[in-house]
């Protein structure tokens, strides 16, 4: 069946680059997105990227994805105290009413 | 100017009751969905609609009844309320046409069951 993995747990120190891992199994997935989850909050769409797109830039996110081995790969630069979170990576097969197959997510630490 | 509107942010009830959640979106979209976030933050679908018709029905108790009065809206009515209903229920919506299905979220429902 589909299954997304992520780590759970991520720390790094301001300023420094953060990158969040994902693995995904089904291959008929269309669209790849990332989710942010505040304390208490909602979710917040990050970025996405289609399947057939290696890489995607918006400003200090970089999305990266490698369809071969169904990996893809958040990079934020310049991590802040304020990116502390936890990031959702979910597969989506693009057709209205289908669900989203999230991962668990991975909490990020940002310390100063 | 909120997108994806839910009420109440907070809910706070006895086992065995019946409590309902609203959802809203303004953006004009056609399809709604209802998620559950457990205790250990794993998202699942619960239901989703489709210009007023169910086209996900997950496998949860028939407790849950989702009921979209119009395109707009996408309300969860839960009887008989039990511990285990305890989590963060998010509402999203997205275009339900041509382009990227991207599903927009509220700012969930935090229901806790005494």
């Amino acid at each position: 069946g589909e299954d997304v993995e992520q780590s759970l747990f991520l720390s790094v120190r301001e300023g420094d680059s953060s990158v969040i891992n994902c693995t995904y199994t089904d291959s008929s997935s269309t669209y790849l997105y990332w989710y942010k989850q505040e304390p208490g909050a909602g979710l917040q769409l990050l970025t996405y990227i289609f399947s057939n797109m290696d890489m995607k830039q918006d400003q200090r996110l970089t999305v990266l994805l490698n369809k071969k081995d169904k990996h893809l790969s958040l990079r934020i630069a310049d991590t802040q105290t304020g990116d502390s979170a936890i990031y959702f990576c979910a597969e989506g097969t693009n057709q209205a009413g289908t669900a989203l197959i999230f991962g668990k997510g991975t909490t990020l630490s940002v310390s100063s | 100017d909120t997108a994806v509107s839910q009420t109440p942010k907070y809910l706070v009830t006895q086992m065995g009751n019946d409590k309902s959640i609203k959802c809203e979106q303004n953006l004009g979209h056609d399809t709604m969905y209802w998620y559950k976030q457990d205790s250990k933050k794993f998202l699942k679908i619960m239901f989703s609609y489709n210009n007023k018709e169910l086209i996900i029905n997950e496998t949860v108790p028939n407790r849950f009844s989702p009921k979209s009065p119009d395109k707009a809206h996408l309300n969860l009515h839960i009887n008989s309320l039990e511990l285990g209903d305890s989590a963060v229920y998010f509402c999203a919506s997205s275009r339900g046409g041509a382009g990227v299905e991207t599903q927009y979220f509220g700012p969930g429902t935090r229901l806790l069951v005494l």
